[in-house]
């Protein structure tokens, strides 16, 4: 049983459209994020989410909409996308708590063109 | 600002060496780090973590080292196998809701 899974793996679009991942755990976890890995490897955290609600907003243009349906689920959704929004995507999940790692999805590569 | 950055980007190695991976990290505030190792079309997996009351620890195959004065955190493999060529990031846990991740080495296992 995959953990923390996302889908789709590959989304290949044209600019200005709208476009959504989505992120399930089946870990019974509090705590979910995305995370944006550009080209050159380097991660870096977009939104965390507690027991549905969001607690960490790392400046991330408004087109970016994540929704948390329940604890279990965290989407991504992103309006217009631009060409710089091409990288790759990771949803994880962690317990609640100080001192915990997080449990990272395989990723959703997207490209704009 | 907040930082947690690595000192080479790559780093090869031969089979059956130790690797040392280093990383420099910025907030003295930092208490939960962790390594991670990430394969080629993967997410990053859990390797190790350390407590900043702990300066050591070790598991199979794997230590890491944290000095706190210095603000320095290492990853050392010993006995390196082909399997663990992939690309490495410390991380920096200092509150419950956000990990920050280091910029990445990329470990070459040579045969």
């Amino acid at each position: 049983d995959t953990a923390v899974s996302q889908t789709p793996k590959y989304l290949v679009t044209q600019m200005g459209n709208d476009k959504s991942i989505k992120c399930e755990q089946n870990l019974g976890h509090d705590t979910m994020y995305w995370y944006k890995q550009d080209s050159k490897k380097f991660l870096k955290i977009m939104f965390s989410y507690n027991n549905k609600e969001l607690i960490i907003n790392e400046t991330v243009p408004n087109r970016f909409s994540p929704k948390s349906p329940d604890k279990a689920h965290l989407n991504l959704h992103i309006n217009s996308l631009e060409l710089g929004d091409s990288a790759v995507y990771f949803c994880a999940s962690s317990p609640a708590g100080d001192d915990t790692e997080a449990f990272f999805g395989q990723g959703t590569r997207l490209t704009v063109v | 600002g907040e930082s947690v950055g690595l000192h080479l980007p790559t780093l090869s190695v031969q089979e059956g060496d130790n690797s040392i991976i280093n990383c420099a990290y910025s907030n003295s505030a930092s208490d939960y780090f962790i390594w991670y190792k990430q394969e080629s079309g993967k997410g990053p997996q859990f390797i190790i973590d350390i407590r900043s009351n702990m300066d050591k620890r070790q598991g199979q195959r794997v230590t890491v080292l944290l000095n706190k004065t210095v603000k320095h955190l290492s990853l050392q493999i010993a006995a390196t196998q082909p399997g663990d060529s992939a690309v490495y990031f410390c991380a920096e846990n200092h509150s419950s809701y956000k990990l920050i991740f280091g910029s990445g080495t990329r470990l070459l296992v040579r045969p």
